[in-house]
This record gives structure tokens, sequence and C-alpha cells, in this order.
């Protein structure tokens, strides 16, 4: 396994057009994170997934977004009427299930970079 | 709620002199912490954690951290920088009873390194 994969690496898209961002988590993790980075930030938490349950949004995750893990395996990420505000980094990360603190690992992918013209 | 704090947005330090990052974590009980690199347009690299264990923690490339509980503090040191430590680096911490292990992340340090 090369670890997690997000696709594309790079969207620009128009103010008010639909994006759909891809990860392809590792294969034997059953927990997928997304976080959004902005310019000069660290990255926040926007959900994540314990297979394919959706057990958690942040409340900066709009209702025009929405997340998805189809059998628990990849997820999308999608963003309806992009705003500027958008234009960030959205990182996946993926982690087994952690029940001892020795577990506790998160892989990141190299992100999406997200710009709204 | 949790909070990372991560004083001086840039470092600047010269190649071969003592490495120096600080964070401070607002928190009763001690949470799970994290420090992670970035390389630009790159993800997150783990450097190193701290889950209870010892409270000196080393990490890769060289680099530890010590949790001091009497100070909140998780500040990160290597005793020699290279040319290729520079990048951003976060602290981040995890509320060890957050069932969801979310990450919450201070703003960053960018570490220069001078020739």
């Amino acid at each position: 396994d090369t670890g997690v994969s997000q696709d594309p690496r790079h969207k620009i898209t128009k103010r008010g057009q639909n994006v759909t961002f891809r990860c392809d988590p590792i294969s034997e993790h059953n927990r997928l994170y997304w976080y959004r980075q902005t310019l000069g930030q660290g990255p926040e938490f926007l959900t994540y997934f314990q297979n394919e349950a959706q057990l958690e949004k942040s409340r900066l995750l709009s209702d025009r977004f929405s997340a998805e893990r189809p059998k628990g395996s990849f997820s999308t990420l999608e963003i309806q009427r992009t705003e500027q505000g958008d234009s960030a980094m959205y990182l996946c990360a993926s982690s087994p299930s952690m029940t001892v603190s020795e577990d506790y690992g998160y892989t990141f992918g190299s992100g999406t970079r997200l710009t709204v013209v | 709620a949790q909070s990372v704090t991560q004083l001086g947005s840039h470092v600047s330090v010269s190649e071969g002199a003592l490495v120096l990052l600080r964070c401070n974590y607002s928190s009763s009980v001690p949470p799970y912490l994290f420090w992670y690199v970035q390389y630009p347009n790159q993800g997150l690299q783990l450097l190193l954690k701290y889950t209870s264990a010892a409270t000196l923690v080393k990490g890769i490339n060289g680099f530890e951290a010590e949790f001091k509980k009497s100070e909140t503090s998780f500040h990160l040191t290597k005793p020699s920088a290279h040319m290729s430590d520079a990048a951003e680096y976060f602290c981040a911490v995890s509320p060890l009873m957050d069932s969801s292990y979310k990450l919450i992340f201070g703003s960053g340090t960018r570490l220069l390194v001078r020739p």
C-alpha cells in the first residue's frame, strides 16, 4: 500500500460551480478524516467516518458540503455552489481503529488544493 | 474547548544551531500531543507523539519534545538544524475523552534555516 491518495492534487473552479474530491485511504484503515487548511493556518477538522458511517461533522461543514464513504472504502467530499472562501487545501487522513494509545496514528494524504476564482 | 498556541509564526536559525519551537495547550486534563511537519504542497508527516508514557519523546529526523504538565507545554527541539529541516511545523492535540480522535492544530511555525 502506498499510503493515502487524494485526487485531484489541484482544482481551479469558478465561483458557483460544484467540485468533488476523492480520497483513497490505506486499505486496512477503517477511520477516515477530512480536514481543511487555509493559507497560514493549521488544518481544521471537518468530518470523519468509521467504515461507512459518518460519525461527526464540524460546524465548519455547511450544508453546501457533503461527504460520503460508500462501502467503507474511498471517500468523496463535494462542495456545491463554491464560494471564494472555500479556497483551501483539503486534507484526507486515515487511521486504524484506536483502542490503545500506542496505536494512535494518522496517515495524511498530500491534499487537494482548491482555488475558487 | 481545547486549543493549541504556537508562539512565533516564523523562527529563523542558522544551520547547526539549536531548534526550539514552542507549543502550549489549554486543558485541565493532559491530552494526547503531536508534532507534525509539512513541506510545501504536501500533506502532514508525524514527527512524534505523546500519549501519556515517557514525558521526553523522541521522534524522527533527530527531533524530540518534552511534555511538561505544570507548564502545559510540549516544545519541539533539535540540537542541530539542517537545511532540510526548513518546513512548517504544527503542534496538535487530541482530547483524551474524544472518541473521534480528531486533531486540533495550532496555527503553525515556519522554520527557516540559514546557511
